[in-house]
C-alpha cells in the first residue's frame, strides 16, 4: 500500500514553455502533498505544501508564480514550471501524506526535468 | 534553515561489514526518519523514531536518537552490494494538525564492495 506515482518521469522541454508534472496517491486519499527539489548528488529542498482544496505554501525563496501547484482532489497534485530556463532542470520530487498516518510521507520516483 | 546534518558525506566498505551512519539537528523535533535514495530515483522510508523513543529495530537496521546531543545513528549490519544507495536522514516538524514538513539532511552516499 500507499503508492505515489509520477507523471512524467522525464521531460525535456525548451526554454520559455511549461511544463506539468504530475503527482498521484494511487491508494490512499492524500491530503497533504509535498514537492521537493533536488540537484546532482544533494539532498531534497522543500518547495512547497499543499492541502486539497487550499492553496499551496511556499517555502521561503520559491517563486509562486513560476512553480504553480494545485492539488485539486485527495489523489492528484500537479506542478507546472511556467516560462522554463535551464537553471530549472531538476529532480523533482513529490511526497504524499494522510492525516492519521502517524506522520510518515510517501515519496514518488520522482521526474527528471531538463530544460534546453 | 536546514538541519539534519549527516556524517560521512560518502562511506564505502566491504560487503558483509556493518555501515554507521550518523545525523544531527539543531532544534526540537517531533520525530526522526531515515530513508533511502537509489540513484536517480524516489526515496524510500525505512524507519521512524519519535522523539521519546531511544532506540528502534527493523530488520538489518538499527535507528538510535539521543535528543540531548540532538543526533541519531543508522547502522546497517551485515552489509549487502544491494544495500548501495544514499541514505538520508529528514527531522519532521510537527504543523498544527495533519502532515509534517521535514527537512532533509545532506546524505550519506554509501556504496557496497561485493
Amino acid at each position: 500500500g500507499a503508492v505515489v506515482s509520477q507523471h512524467p518521469s522525464r521531460v525535456i522541454c525548451k526554454s520559455g514553455t511549461s511544463v506539468k508534472i504530475e503527482c498521484r496517491s494511487l491508494d490512499f486519499q492524500a491530503t497533504t502533498m509535498f514537492w521537493y527539489r533536488q540537484f546532482p548528488k544533494k539532498s531534497l529542498m522543500l518547495m512547497a505544501t499543499s492541502n486539497e482544496g487550499s492553496k499551496a505554501t511556499y517555502e521561503q525563496g520559491v517563486e509562486k508564480d513560476k512553480f504553480l501547484i494545485n492539488h485539486a482532489s485527495l489523489t492528484l497534485s500537479t506542478l507546472t514550471v511556467t516560462s522554463a530556463h535551464p537553471e530549472d532542470s531538476s529532480f523533482y520530487i513529490c511526497s504524499a501524506a494522510q492525516w492519521g498516518m502517524r506522520g510518515e510521507q510517501y515519496f514518488g520516483p520522482g521526474t527528471r526535468l531538463t530544460v534546453t | 534553515s536546514q538541519q539534519g546534518e549527516e556524517d560521512p558525506q560518502a562511506l564505502s566498505i566491504q560487503e558483509g561489514e556493518n555501515a554507521t551512519m550518523n545525523c544531527s539537528y539543531k532544534t526540537s523535533i517531533n520525530n526522526l526518519q531515515w530513508y533511502r535514495q537509489n540513484s536517480g530515483r524516489g526515496l524510500v522510508h525505512l524507519i521512524l523514531i519519535r522523539s521519546n523513543e531511544r532506540e528502534k529495530h527493523s530488520g538489518r537496521l538499527r535507528v538510535t536518537l539521543d535528543t540531548s546531543k540532538k543526533s541519531s545513528s543508522l547502522l546497517i549490519t551485515a552489509s549487502r552490494a544491494a544495500d548501495t544507495a544514499s541514505y538520508f536522514c529528514a527531522t519532521a516538524e510537527r504543523r498544527g494538525q495533519g502532515a509534517q514538513k521535514l527537512v532533509f539532511g545532506q546524505g550519506t552516499r554509501l556504496t557496497i564492495n561485493p
